[in-house]
């Protein structure tokens, strides 16, 4: 069975530049999470859906930050305009009981 | 922010001894989680214990958990040069699917 999939794996951009990540869940997985996880640090959920619905997005910065998962699979988070300390590693993982599933992450480096 | 607080935050031992890991967190919990992560990759789950659990067991894996304390412990034994990576607790909050983690412990393993 695949695994969480996410690309692409490095992004290097420059500030105020718009960046995208893409995940892809293990199949028949309901729900997606979207983690921000800083160097040195454990994870820290930006949005949790439950299908296409987003039911916990309190840690998001929606003022430059937005994802969608249109269809309740695959999902984008997206940034506009990224900023210096965006630089981090962004994870996607998916979860059908307690148990989540990650993938390997999408490295952001903002210069 | 960081629910929990892992300790010590970097260990190194030699191959063959037990490694000892600690956690505290700040709130009820439904259960607690601890994941692996190796360098560069995603997180890999490697245990729950649920509130009303106190100890279980996975292969070389040992886990407590002290909700008096609000604190959990696991223990590898004979450790494996293999098992170097950073560990990482966990905790499903009441009320909320979505994992809050703590900072991690370092361990690496010298064959």
């Amino acid at each position: 069975e695949a695994g969480v999939v996410q690309s692409p794996r490095y992004k290097i951009i420059e500030k105020k530049q718009p960046v995208a990540f893409w995940c892809n869940p293990i199949s028949g997985h309901n729900t997606l999470y979207w983690y921000l996880q800083n160097l040195g640090q454990g994870p820290e959920l930006l949005i949790r859906y439950e299908n296409e619905e987003a039911v916990d997005d309190s840690q998001l910065p929606k003022d430059r930050f937005s994802a969608e998962r249109l269809k309740g699979v695959d999902s984008t988070l997206k940034i506009q305009p990224a900023e210096l300390g965006d630089s981090a590693v962004y994870l996607c993982a998916s979860s059908q009981g307690e148990t989540q599933y990650f993938g390997p992450g999408t490295r952001l480096l903002v210069l | 922010s960081q629910q929990g607080e892992e300790d010590p935050q970097a260990l190194s031992i030699q191959e063959g001894e037990n490694a000892t890991m600690n956690c505290s967190y700040k709130t009820s919990i439904n259960n607690l989680q601890w994941y692996r992560q190796n360098s560069g990759r995603g997180l890999v789950h490697l245990i729950l214990i649920r509130s009303n659990e106190r100890e279980k067991h996975s292969g070389r894996l040992r886990v407590t958990l002290d909700t008096s304390k609000k604190s959990s412990s696991l223990l590898i034994t004979a450790s494996r040069a293999a098992d170097t990576a950073s560990y990482f607790c966990a905790t499903a909050n009441t009320g909320r699917r979505a994992l809050t983690f703590g900072s991690g412990t370092r361990l690496q393993v010298q064959p």
